[in-house]
């Protein structure tokens, strides 16, 4: 059964640093391009960042891009979001995504249950 | 940056209703366009890639159509369990930007 477990979320000042991390099981990690996509409270979704299978190529959403950073272990099935200078409107449910590609499409096809981000004073 | 602009934004109806949903694109993005399903407190759910494919386990009361700019998600006859948000997102370049949601109520 495939499973992405989020952790890490949790109450942080502005200008404060939080490290989210996805654990996966279920599937040959390795071979798996991933995501992170965010909500903020009551409303749509956001894509965050996405990296490559072996972790060589990794993109943002201007949004975030020079605070944020996407990695990944393989040795530990995990995805992790860096996240710095944390803004109010960085709060949001964080969720991980495994990208599946569908020969024609690259679409978000297993998701965590996601992880909640508050910055606030 | 692509965007992708759905609607309604939200809409009333009954069970065994036929659904349609928009999406529009900015720009062409071929048939990089994506549906996903979301229930409160839930993570979303893909329903189809490709703007047409379904997903493995999706209700075929579910379908897509559409390439270039316009897509189109249909829901054949609404059951319950179908009341939820939907998005469209484009994967045909960087950022893969989401629709604003379109919310699926009871009426």
């Amino acid at each position: 059964e495939v499973q992405l477990v989020e952790s890490g979320g949790g109450l942080v000042q502005p200008g404060g640093s939080l490290r989210l991390s996805c654990a996966v099981s279920g599937f040959t990690f390795k071979n798996y391009e991933m995501n992170w996509v965010r909500q903020a409270p009551g409303k749509g979704l956001e894509w965050v960042s996405y990296i490559s299978s072996g972790g060589s190529a990794t993109y943002y959403a201007d949004s975030v891009k020079g605070r944020f950073t996407i990695s990944r272990d393989s040795a530990k099935n995990s995805v992790y979001l860096q996240m710095n200078s944390l803004r109010a409107e960085d709060t949001a449910v964080y969720y991980c995504a495994r990208v599946s590609d569908f020969g024609v499409v690259l679409a978000a096809d297993y998701w965590g249950q996601g992880t909640l981000v508050t910055v606030s004073s | 940056d692509i965007q992708m602009t759905q609607s309604p934004s939200s809409l009333s109806a009954s069970v065994g209703d036929r659904v349609t949903i928009t999406c529009r694109a900015s720009q062409s993005v071929s048939a990089y366009l994506n549906w996903y399903q979301q229930k409160p407190g839930k993570a979303p759910r893909l329903l189809l890639y490709a703007a047409s494919s379904l997903q493995s386990g999706v209700p075929s009361r579910f379908s897509g159509s559409g390439s270039g700019t316009d897509f189109t998600l249909t829901i054949s006859s609404l059951r319950p369990e179908d009341f939820a948000t939907y998005y469209c997102q484009e994967t045909y370049s960087i950022p893969w930007t989401f629709g604003q949601g379109t919310k699926v109520e009871i009426k």
